[in-house]
């Protein structure tokens, strides 16, 4: 059970070009998220996933678009990368029991946009 | 709209000394709450939640958070620190009270997180 998965671990992109980062759970959750974390700030929501074929935007979702591929996969696309998107990201899946959602987080992607 | 406060960026105990990581919510519903840690270069790993279940919550590695509303905390202890435990922690805070058949009506408001430094 590998739980959350994301690839690649390290990119380094030149401002203006475009990648995808893999998101993959394992564990059947309905729900995935995607965040970015930079110094200082903690996480911030970009886009989340309630179930397989709906997508939502949350805190900080400019510059970035998402497809949730089916229910296991969750990729997020930077279609024209700038240097305020070096960041770390990190995607996340949730399960919910009793009532409560509980969120379970992938490595993290380190992101550098020269 | 809910918010997580967690003063300060940096704690640094001895080993062997109490840990006091802060933590103050704000939330216009009852609250789950929860404290993520993250190692060097890791994700987050879950530490312990509050379900309403129990005001006093114990998780991994001998960490516990108590859930107090009239100051509306949940500060996370170690009663002795062990070099391990340097790490960044997170609070987190969740408006999910309903339960839902797909999930993610929650979503998690996090704390700007506090580096806890573990001296010999």
């Amino acid at each position: 059970n590998a739980g959350v998965t994301q690839t690649p671990k390290f990119q380094v992109l030149k401002t203006g070009q475009s990648m995808t980062l893999q998101c993959a759970q394992d564990m059947n959750h309905n729900s995935m998220y995607w965040y970015r974390q930079d110094p200082g700030m903690g996480l911030r929501l970009i886009y989340y996933s309630a179930s397989e074929g709906t997508t939502d935007k949350g805190e900080v979702p400019n510059g970035y678009n998402v497809s949730r591929l089916n229910k296991r996969e969750f990729s997020l696309r930077l279609e024209s990368a700038a240097p305020s998107q070096t960041s770390v990201y990190f995607c996340a899946s949730s399960v919910l029991a009793g009532g409560m959602e509980t969120q379970y987080f992938g490595p993290g992607t380190r992101l550098l946009v020269l | 709209a809910q918010s997580v406060t967690q003063l300060g960026s940096h704690v640094s105990v001895s080993e062997g000394a109490l840990v006091l990581l802060r933590c103050n919510y704000s939330s216009s519903v009852p609250p789950y709450l929860f404290w993520y840690v993250q190692y060097p270069n890791q994700g987050l790993q879950l530490l312990l939640k509050y379900t309403s279940a129990a005001t006093l919550v114990k998780g991994i590695n001998g960490f516990e958070a108590e859930f107090k509303k009239s100051e509306t905390s949940f500060h996370l202890t170690k009663p002795s620190a062990h070099m391990s435990d340097a790490a960044e922690y997170f609070c987190a805070v969740s408006d999910q009270r309903t339960p839902t058949r797909t999930g993610a009506n929650s979503k998690l408001t996090f704390g700007k997180g506090i580096t806890l430094s573990v001296r010999p």
